[in-house]
């Protein structure tokens, strides 16, 4: 079955910088990638996703990257802003989605 | 379109308890997924429905969990003697199809003492 990898854990960047969260999966079969940003006591919210078929997709200040041959995507988040402060996770999948452990950013004003 | 609902947003139960959840997914949409997220963790995918029919279930998913969707529309989740592992948010996403965007709910945080 498919396995996702994501790093870091933590992100701690300055309001105004950018940030990279990456993860790797196994599942060559796996053509669909999504992004999501869970704050506490919510759920998961899709903010991004991209399909195998594409190589990069950019929405205002969020964008993904994905390397097929290489079995990675990344997500980069530009001119971050105390707001964008919660967890993302990766996921990769259709159906049954694998997701990363996820990654707590922090954005400090 | 309200988004997904989920009923209860808590619930503490006694080990041995049974407990059932239900999920509202947005109209129209025809898949509806159930997951399981622990402290710290990404969530873990359960089961998922296309309409009624019941596609796939996890491993994860023990003999003492059921999931029903019997009309298409919601679903419940059922945990029967619960356990204290079985703590945990319990998340439901629905989708138009099998190759749309999953929307998630806001999730059932149970608390097994």
């Amino acid at each position: 079955g498919e396995n996702v990898e994501q790093h870091p854990s933590t992100l701690s960047v300055q309001e105004g910088d950018s940030a990279v969260i990456k993860c790797t999966y196994s599942d060559s079969a796996s053509n669909y990638f999504p992004w999501y940003k869970q704050e506490l006591g919510k759920g998961p919210q899709l903010i991004i996703d991209i399909r195998s078929n594409v190589g990069e997709k950019k929405d205002q200040r969020i964008a993904v990257t994905l390397n097929k041959t290489a079995k990675h995507f990344s997500l980069h988040i530009t001119e971050t802003q105390p707001e964008d402060s919660a967890v993302y996770f990766c996921a990769a999948g259709d159906n049954d989605m694998r997701f990363g452990a996820g990654t707590r950013l922090t954005v400090k004003p | 379109d309200t988004g997904v609902s989920q009923n209860p947003r808590h619930k503490i139960t006694k080990r041995g308890q049974n407990v059932t959840f239900r999920c509202d997914p947005i109209s129209e949409h025809n898949r509806l997924y159930w997951y399981r997220q622990t402290l710290g963790q990404g969530p873990e995918f359960l089961t998922y429905f296309q309409n009624e029919a019941q596609l796939e279930k996890s491993r994860l998913l023990s003999d003492r969990f059921s999931a029903e969707r019997p009309k298409g529309s919601f679903s419940t989740l059922e945990i029967q003697r619960t356990e204290q592992g079985d703590s945990a948010m319990y998340l439901c996403a629905s989708s138009r199809d099998g190759r749309g965007r999953q929307y998630f709910g806001p999730g059932t945080r149970l608390t097994v003492t």
